[in-house]
């Protein structure tokens, strides 16, 4: 089944510092690859998605994430980063059962802000 | 607006009871998920369903049912068989099953169940 693995459990940045959020994942064809941050306590967000197309994807918040086949990696990057941005990354990849379509996520990191 | 209504919120169990988590949703999709995330383990996926009267098995079943009764609908019940039901649980949605490629999820705020 496709999968993805999330390497950095914790990260640790400084505020206005750059970041970038590892995200692998094992699939022989293209995969739709998405980003999904939670604030504790909550639900979560997307934040972009790939799918074809452009490999560089643009997000919200100021987020991006480069789908490069070659290493099998989706990272998901932000060149300055605000104390707003700490919370929990999880990326995620589509699965096609027999049953149907599902996502399934990695662990997921999660993100320290410092001022 | 539209969105996805879990409740409660949080939720306590004494241990050998069923427990039932609501999902509602009025976004009108068709697709609908059950997910129980613990620290560390990231989101595991309970139970599914693609169409109304249908659901299927995700990869951590066992101790849960559910039921599609309504296109707006998705309860979880978390059954005395489920032998460590403390955690927070996440309903999703999306447009159809083929469109999770494209829209991805509608998540709602999640159910703290914790058993005392």
């Amino acid at each position: 089944a496709q999968s993805v693995t999330q390497p950095d459990i914790h990260i640790t940045v400084s505020e206005g510092a750059s970041l970038e959020l590892r995200c692998n994942y094992s699939y022989g064809a293209t995969p739709y690859l998405f980003w999904y941050v939670q604030s504790p306590g909550q639900g979560l967000q997307l934040l972009l998605k790939y799918f074809s197309g452009d490999t560089l994807v643009q997000g919200i918040k100021g987020f991006e994430a480069e789908f490069k086949r070659s290493q099998s990696s989706f990272n998901l990057r932000k060149p300055s980063v605000h104390w707003s941005d700490a919370a929990e990354y999880f990326c995620a990849v589509l699965t096609l059962s027999n049953s149907g379509y599902a996502l399934n996520f990695g662990k997921g990191t999660s993100l320290l802000v410092t001022p | 607006d539209g969105g996805i209504t879990q409740s409660p919120k949080y939720l306590f169990r004494k241990e050998g009871q069923n427990v039932t988590l609501s999902c509602e949703q009025n976004l009108n999709h068709d697709a609908m998920y059950w997910y129980r995330q613990d620290p560390g383990q990231g989101l595991r996926l309970i139970y599914y369903s693609q169409i109304v009267n249908d659901f299927q098995k995700g990869d951590i079943a066992e101790g849960y049912s559910v039921s599609r009764e309504k296109k707006e609908s998705f309860p979880l019940t978390v059954t005395s068989a489920q032998k460590n039901p403390t955690a927070f649980y996440l309903c999703a949605s999306s447009i159809s099953g083929q469109g999770v490629g494209d829209y991805g999820y509608t998540f709602g705020s999640g159910t703290r169940l914790t058993v005392v």
